[in-house]
């Protein structure tokens, strides 16, 4: 299985401040049709995880411009700037590349 | 618009099968590339993908269930389903539903005795 691995666990930060999360995987998530099925949730408490980033870099429909997605190969990251009271909540990545799908363990965004 | 629920029978005892149903809305699960799958959170914990059925009927499970795993699904009703058996105490948590973009809001299973 691909092993993903996100730090930090958590993360506080000031409103309006600026903060990433790192996530690695164990392999390339480079699928052989050449995406990269790497994706980006929040998960607000009480709620389903909401979709933020798709395939590394593009934004989901509503998402705003404060979140962005790089990274290539096994090396990924989630920025997050300009922070809101509504951002705060736990933030996974996910790989559907090679199955079996696998998210990494979380990180949980406070505010200081 | 996207949506998908979760329906199930939310307690069950040790070493029956569960049964899910998902019904969506807003797209087709025969529309080429669709694909719908299952994934559970057990309380306070992280998320487990379990399952993914593709819109040309291709099923995909996670093996550390070993073999527990059926999904299936109804094209015609816009519904997916899943089966798990022998469950357990372990297996406590909620399923959702989901396409990679859009999630269902979830459905509580309990297993206790």
């Amino acid at each position: 299985d691909v092993v993903m691995t996100q730090t930090p666990v958590s993360l506080s930060v000031s409103l309006g401040g600026q903060t990433s999360i790192s996530c690695r995987s164990s392999q390339s998530l480079v699928h052989s049709d050449g995406n990269t099925y790497l994706y980006w949730y929040l998960q607000k408490p009480g709620q389903s995880p909401q979709l933020l980033i798709y395939k590394v870099s593009n934004r989901f429909s509503g998402v705003p411009d404060r979140f962005s997605g790089s990274g290539s190969g096994t090396d990924f990251t989630l920025k997050i700037s300009r922070v809101e009271p509504e951002d705060l909540g736990v933030y996974y990545c996910y790989q559907g590349t090679h199955y079996p799908w696998t998210f990494g363990g979380g990180t949980k965004l406070e505010l200081k | 618009q996207v949506t998908l629920k979760e329906s199930g029978p939310g307690i069950l005892q040790p070493s029956q099968t569960l049964s899910l149903t998902c019904s969506f809305s807003g797209f087709s699960l025969s529309t080429y590339g669709m694909c719908v799958g299952w994934i559970r959170q057990s309380s306070g914990k992280g998320l487990e993908w379990l399952a993914n059925i593709w819109w040309n009927d291709d099923k995909y499970y996670n093996p550390s269930l070993k073999n527990r795993l059926t999904i299936s699904k109804d094209t015609s009703n816009n519904q997916a389903f899943l089966k798990i058996t022998n469950m357990d105490t372990a297996d406590t948590a909620t399923y959702y539903c989901a396409r990679p973009d859009y999630w269902g809001q979830g459905v509580m299973v309990t297993v206790s005795s």
